[in-house]
């Protein structure tokens, strides 16, 4: 596809259990990004990853969260044993790697809630 | 010095009006600032952006003003319309790779008509 898709789009989970979600970034795009956006707040970064280079998870707000990518493909984030303060978007965005290109793609997100 | 302040949270601005958002930052690192809109249900989508060697940049009805000095950067929507309704964000980021894009905490438009 044309743009950065993400699935499930909705995932309604009980309290406690993981969850696994995917981000397919566009094409050729070696940065991936993924936020987090509680109902009606802004967007709170979780991990960055750029090439091969060592990813930034400095936003990863606990080690419930983690996030892989396997080279410049797809990139899961999972929550483990999730809480009810998980619920939110989790938005991806992916952008060609450095110079003048740094405008990040957007994925519609994937609404999570926590039962 | 990784944040960014966005002002105000939420702003009402009748048709034709100019809309005017706020940003600030800490890091004079920061080289590349774009604005994003983002409409219910649907991904955030890049407005318009700018370097800091330039005050200004232009497009459409979309205006952004940047005060290097002051580390402030501003959006100005001319002549807004209903369909302008959507949350607004800035960002920020250093322009090279290893570096995310950190993002104000929005502003939510609405254009009465």
């Amino acid at each position: 596809g044309a743009g950065v898709s993400q699935s499930p789009s909705n995932k309604v989970t009980e309290k406690g259990k993981d969850v696994e979600l995917r981000c397919d970034p566009i094409s050729g795009h070696t940065a991936l990004y993924w936020y987090r956006q509680r109902l009606g707040q802004g967007l709170e970064f979780l991990i960055y990853f750029q090439g091969n280079s060592a990813p930034d998870k400095s936003g990863l707000p606990s080690d419930r969260f983690s996030a892989e990518r396997t080279g410049e493909s797809v990139s899961t984030l999972t929550i483990q044993r999730t809480q009810q303060e998980d619920s939110a978007v989790y938005l991806c965005a992916s952008s060609l790697r450095g110079g003048k290109n740094t405008e990040a793609f957007f994925g519609q997100g994937t609404r999570l809630t926590v039962v | 010095q990784q944040q960014v302040k966005q002002s105000p949270q939420s702003l009402i601005v009748q048709k034709g009006g100019i809309s005017i958002i706020n940003c600030a930052y800490e890091n004079t690192a920061f080289d590349y600032f774009p604005w994003y809109q983002q409409f219910p249900g649907k991904g955030p989508a890049l407005l318009i952006a700018i370097r800091p060697d330039v005050s200004e940049k232009k497009e459409g009805r979309f205006t952004i003003s940047f005060n290097k000095s002051a580390k402030q950067f501003s959006l100005h929507i001319m002549d807004s319309q209903p369909g302008d309704s959507a949350t607004y964000f800035c960002a920020a980021t250093l322009n090279q790779a290893g570096t995310a894009l950190i993002f104000g905490k929005g502003t939510t438009l609405s254009v009465s008509s």
